[in-house]
């Protein structure tokens, strides 16, 4: 089955500094996409950046980007420059075809 | 782990039919429980908050009367998409916090693929 792991229940960063932000997935499946969604309080959920699993290359976002590594099944988040308007939940999530799964969320705190 | 289950995980279904989605809290009780649906591009629209014992709260834009939200238990919440049309077709996906404060982890389904023909 598949599942997502993000092993930082909580992060902290000093605005204007770099965090990074861990999740790891595993699938046996080969077609699927990987996402950060910023959850504010308004409870939305805010697509961040995504990734296409057969693309080697990383996608990037203005200040976010990801490490993607697909044969360690990793998909980490690393917001640049961080701003106050970042602090957030932040889940990971995988999806196939017919499947969609979240990971249990990372709570980022920025300090002024 | 508190676990959220959502049945169906897939359905198709004709055009002017209804379709009910069930998320259940499997090992813990949730009071309240959030309704998402994923439109193209990937993004995720809360579209209601459903509470054990009275009415959803809906986002703005959301038909009530078209999505039908009902929170009977505090272990199940369901999503009755009535006289559906293919433009409901879409991955809809519920969570639930564990307890009532805003700070506790949200815990979500695998997701129900609808297709609308």
């Amino acid at each position: 089955a598949q599942t997502v792991t993000q092993s930082q229940p909580e992060m902290s960063v000093q605005e204007a500094e770099t965090v990074t932000l861990s999740c790891t997935y595993d699938t046996s499946e080969s077609d699927y996409y990987l996402f950060w969604y910023k959850q504010p309080p308004s409870r939305q959920m805010i697509l961040v950046i995504r990734q296409e699993a057969y693309k080697q290359q990383n996608a990037t976002e203005n200040r976010f980007s990801v490490n993607f590594q697909k044969a360690a099944k990793s998909f980490s988040l690393k917001i640049s420059d961080s701003q106050l308007g970042d602090a957030a939940m932040y889940f990971c999530a995988y999806r196939s075809a017919n499947d969609m799964r979240f990971g249990a969320g990372t709570r980022l705190t920025v300090k002024p | 782990g508190a676990v959220v289950s959502q049945h169906p995980s897939w359905v198709i279904c004709k055009s002017g039919t209804s379709v009910k989605i069930e998320c259940r809290s499997l090992d813990f009780q949730a009071t309240t429980m959030f309704w998402y649906r994923q439109f193209p591009k990937q993004s995720l629209m809360l579209m209601a908050t459903s509470n054990e014992g009275s009415k959803a709260t809906y986002e703005q834009g959301v038909e009530k009367d078209k999505f039908l939200i009902n929170h009977a238990s505090l272990t199940l919440s369901t999503l009755t998409v009535t006289s559906a049309h293919p433009e409901d077709s879409s991955f809809y996906i519920c969570s639930a916090r564990k307890d009532g404060s805003n700070n506790s982890p949200l815990h979500f389904g695998n997701g129900t693929r609808l297709t609308v023909t």
